[in-house]
């Protein structure tokens, strides 16, 4: 079946700790995003990718990086700079600048 | 900068009671208005895609509609399974960035 694979479903950091959020899609999109959810507040864009070896900072990038070496993948690093990072994480791709469909999201905890 | 603001915040409607919700957007050169449905803990999924002004998308008891500047997701006899949060997303100018509303939490009762 073709879609959008976001592991792992839940997440637990430790203060000061990088964590790493795997994003992989088979349905051969050229374009992929990364959302955070928080209760109240909607979807909000931290990067997104219209093609491989390249990316765009969205709206709250700070604390975050990606790299895009594939098309399929495109992992999200949350590091120890983002001060706030307990949220929903959701990852979505698009053909162009069509409709996205979404993974089913990582719950990252700060314990 | 692009603005997408979702009405009501949240409603409540007895299973039958047809309604509509409120999707308005700011963006110049409109290159596509999507609605999606989220359930709790889960992704959003895909609902419509509408491109111009008048333009008007259908699925079961779901009818989404474009104006200028706004966009109502039409809901008729509603059942207990179409609670969910609804949310709406425009992309306009020459990137690929998608700008999402805060969404509409529905909830239909028996």
């Amino acid at each position: 079946d073709g879609g959008i694979t976001q592991s792992p479903k839940y997440l637990f950091r430790k203060e000061g700790q990088n964590v790493t959020l795997s994003c992989e899609q088979n349905l051969n999109h050229d374009a992929m995003y990364w959302y955070r959810q928080d209760p109240g507040q909607g979807l909000r864009l931290i990067y997104y990718s219209q093609i491989v070896n390249d990316f765009q900072k969205g709206d709250i990038a700070e604390g975050y990086s990606v790299s895009r070496e594939k098309k399929e993948s495109f992992p999200l690093t949350v590091t120890s700079a983002q001060k706030n990072p307990t949220a929903f994480y959701l990852c979505a791709s698009s053909i162009e600048a069509r409709e996205a469909f979404f993974g089913q999201g990582t719950r990252l905890t700060v314990v | 900068e692009d603005q997408v603001t979702q009405s009501p915040e949240a409603l409540r409607l007895q299973e039958g009671e047809s309604s509509s919700l409120n999707c308005s957007y700011t963006v110049s050169g409109l290159r596509g208005l999507f609605w999606y449905r989220q359930d709790p803990g889960k992704g959003p999924e895909f609902l419509f895609t509408l491109y111009s002004a008048g333009e008007e998308k259908e699925k079961e008891r779901l009818k989404a509609t474009l104006t200028k500047k706004e966009s109502f997701l039409h809901i008729t006899a509603p059942k207990p399974e179409d609670s969910a949060t609804y949310l709406c997303a425009d992309r306009g100018g020459s990137n690929y960035k998608l700008t999402f509303g805060k969404g509409t939490l529905l909830t239909v009762n028996p």
